[in-house]
């Protein structure tokens, strides 16, 4: 098992939609989760930190973790064209070195 | 405040030759990442400092790869020499400090070796 796992879509929702994305993630990595954005030829770009159980809300975007059955998502309310983007999810393991999932790509339609 | 600056923003380079990536951390962040990126994959960590010391360079193939962080500040990843294979794009990031937290990417180098 790969130590954080995501659909590589695409994602297709229509614009103004809730666009929900999803990250499994195995033992190793356990510690602290993470939520980037990355644009066709751009770097990531950080959207959310998670690092307790629940939700955390931050304007349209909301993360949620739940340790118990090791996944971590995040939701993108409203969805706009400009969302379309590969998201990346990120998660520490003991050492804290920082994993990636190989991201999903999210095509918000017009 | 200013982000995470790298240069160059692209390379192209015969292969066997070396080449040499520049980062200039967030100011004030004391923790440094090298990453590489290939093509629909997620970043993979090359090597992390924290000020000047190297605590986890494990990723990186030293064989070629070298890395320094003088005065703890400005880093400088080499390859020497470049393959094929080592095309890609590779990222700096920076961070307060570790134990998970937020870590912040500079541009990228886009590195087309041929």
């Amino acid at each position: 098992q790969k130590e954080v796992e995501q659909n590589s879509g695409p994602l297709s929702v229509p614009e103004g939609a809730i666009a929900s994305l999803n990250c499994t993630y195995s033992d190793r990595v356990s510690q602290s989760f993470f939520w980037y954005r990355q644009y066709s030829g751009k770097s990531p770009e950080l959207i959310m930190s998670i690092y307790s159980n629940g939700d955390k809300e931050d304007g349209r975007f909301t993360a949620q973790l739940n340790k118990a059955s090791q996944y971590v998502s995040l939701l993108i309310r409203d969805s706009q064209p400009s969302d379309s983007a590969t998201y990346l999810c990120a998660a520490t393991d003991s050492s804290y070195k920082l994993i990636f999932g190989s991201g999903t790509r999210l095509l918000v339609r017009p | 405040e200013a982000g995470v600056v790298q240069s160059p923003r692209y390379k192209i380079i015969e292969k066997k030759q070396p080449v040499a990536f520049w980062c200039n951390p967030i100011s004030g962040h004391n923790t440094l990442y090298w990453y590489r990126q290939n093509l629909g994959q997620g970043p993979e960590l090359l090597i992390r400092y924290e000020n000047e010391e190297a605590v986890d360079d494990s990723q990186l193939p030293k064989d070629r790869f070298s890395a320094e962080r003088l005065k703890g500040v400005d880093s400088t990843l080499k390859i020497q020499p470049a393959e094929l294979g080592d095309s890609a794009v590779y990222l700096c990031a920076s961070s307060s400090g570790t134990g998970g937290h937020e870590q912040y990417f500079g541009p990228g180098t886009r590195l087309t070796v041929t």
